[in-house]
């Protein structure tokens, strides 16, 4: 069974810092994997996702993850916050059709990202 | 948000009064889900949709259903609300099923308070 796990729900940096939220998954086969972010009152948008390609993989805004198979990990990271990334952010794991996916992505808690000025 | 629009956007109802959410894309992709998010909790999957009147369950799909009688459209019914489904409901819409790396596209979510 896949499972997602968000290490910290609260993360808080100063503006100009870097910025490092962490998430381990579980999956029984290849997974595809996700970040997704919302901002307050807002639907969610793709940051960016893992698909067995490159494991170090860039994203919108400055964010990249990389993908560590023998950590089952998957942590998102910035050199350098800006206020405007304050939100909320979500790691998601999807298994391949091999694992009998019945449509389902795996959402982990959220992580909510406060930036200082 | 992708072609995808939610209505209502909020909306305060009753216990035990009927609901329903309304889905529309006008992206024509084949997948369209329901998901609530509750604080705690990420988002939950509570049905799917793979094609016109082809519909599945999700992780907590008791006391909803769904149908899909268009392709643009995806309607989530509570049957008789209960203040346990005070939620934010997102729809969200995907080229291909989850599970083939394809992201899902979300709309901008309901916001449902049963009291």
């Amino acid at each position: 069974a896949q499972s997602v796990t968000q290490l910290d729900s609260h993360v808080s940096v100063s503006e100009g810092t870097p910025v490092l939220l962490r998430c381990n998954y579980s999956s029984s086969y290849s997974p595809s994997l996700f970040w997704y972010v919302q901002h307050p009152n807002k639907g969610l948008q793709l940051l960016l996702k893992y698909t067995s390609a490159a494991t170090l993989v860039k994203g919108i805004n400055g964010f990249e993850a990389e993908f560590k198979k023998s950590e089952t990990s998957f942590h998102l990271t910035k050199p350098s916050a800006h206020m405007s990334d304050a939100a909320e952010y979500f790691c998601v794991v999807s298994e391949g059709r091999a694992g009998g996916s019945q449509g389902n992505l795996i959402f982990g808690k959220g992580t909510k990202l406060s930036v200082k000025p | 948000d992708a072609g995808i629009t939610q209505s209502p956007r909020h909306k305060v109802t009753e216990t035990g009064t009927p609901v329903t959410l309304r889905c529309h894309q006008t992206e024509n992709h084949r997948y369209m889900y329901w998901y609530r998010q509750d604080p705690g909790h990420g988002l939950r999957l509570i049905h799917y949709s793979y094609g016109v009147k082809d519909t599945d369950k999700g992780e907590v799909s008791d006391g909803y259903s769904v149908s899909r009688s268009k392709t643009e459209d995806f309607l989530l019914t509570l049957e008789s609300a209960t203040s346990s489904q005070t939620s934010v409901y997102f729809c969200a819409i995907s080229e291909s099923l989850a599970g083939n790396s394809d992201e899902q596209f979300f709309g901008p979510g309901t916001r449902l308070t049963v009291l």
